[in-house]
């Protein structure tokens, strides 16, 4: 089973409301991942969690704050975003960090901000 | 010189036909190369992983790596109109980031 499972499917959201992305997976997995993805592009690293510490942040605006309370759960908080942040956000999985670790992506939260 | 290239496509093949997807990287230090592929509006699909150089098959899928040629390619056997999509090439490089490529879009005509 290679199940990430992202919630919830689509988010519409004003430019003052505060809102979360869940990401969760049951693999026994110690990284977890969220990803930016914008039409026609690939996706854009934006954090990484290893052992449920912020291992990399990709100079992200404080707007996005993300949240690991466990091993097997990964939160994005959303506050005051702007209509470009309207995107496919992904959320990817990995046995470890580092070389020869498979990712796996969950079927992402597709957000708009109005 | 970007880190992952890709031909953009779209790339057009009969059903039927082989079709070719090509990718270089710049990190001699590479270790682990991906191909995922995306459909439309979904997330993306881990298709192929390479580590060592030569081929590796998977049923209609062979990937290809080259290290000294800081080459990855993707080979699918009798297309499918199923097979149309997104490919995109990955490249961890050693700082342990999974950087892709632009994606090459495939379209196989019945």
């Amino acid at each position: 089973d290679t199940e990430v499972t992202q919630t919830p499917k689509h988010l519409v959201m004003g430019m003052t409301n505060k809102k979360s992305l869940k990401c969760e997976q049951h693999m026994g997995h110690r990284a977890m991942y969220w990803y930016k993805q914008k039409a026609k592009k690939p996706p854009e690293l934006m954090f990484v969690y290893s052992y449920e510490k912020l291992s990399i942040n990709e100079s992200v605006p404080s707007r996005f704050s993300p949240e690991c309370p466990n091993s097997s759960l990964l939160n994005l908080h959303l506050h005051a975003l702007q209509p470009e942040d309207s995107a496919l956000y992904l959320c990817a999985s990995s046995q470890g960090l580092g070389q020869l670790n498979i990712q796996y992506f969950g079927a992402g939260t597709r957000l708009s901000v109005l | 010189q970007k880190e992952v290239e890709q031909n953009s496509g779209p790339l057009s093949v009969p059903e039927g036909a082989i079709a070719s997807l090509n990718c270089t990287y710049s990190d001699r230090g590479s270790q682990s190369f991906f191909w995922y592929r995306q459909y439309s509006g979904k997330s993306p699909e881990l298709i192929m992983s390479i580590y060592s150089n030569g081929d590796k098959e998977d049923g209609r899928f062979t990937a290809q790596l080259n290290k000294a040629s800081q080459y990855v390619s993707l080979l699918i056997r009798d297309s499918q109109p199923s097979d149309s999509a997104t490919y995109l090439c990955a490249v961890e490089n050693q700082g342990g980031k999974l950087i892709f490529g632009q994606g090459t879009e495939l379209s196989v005509k019945p």
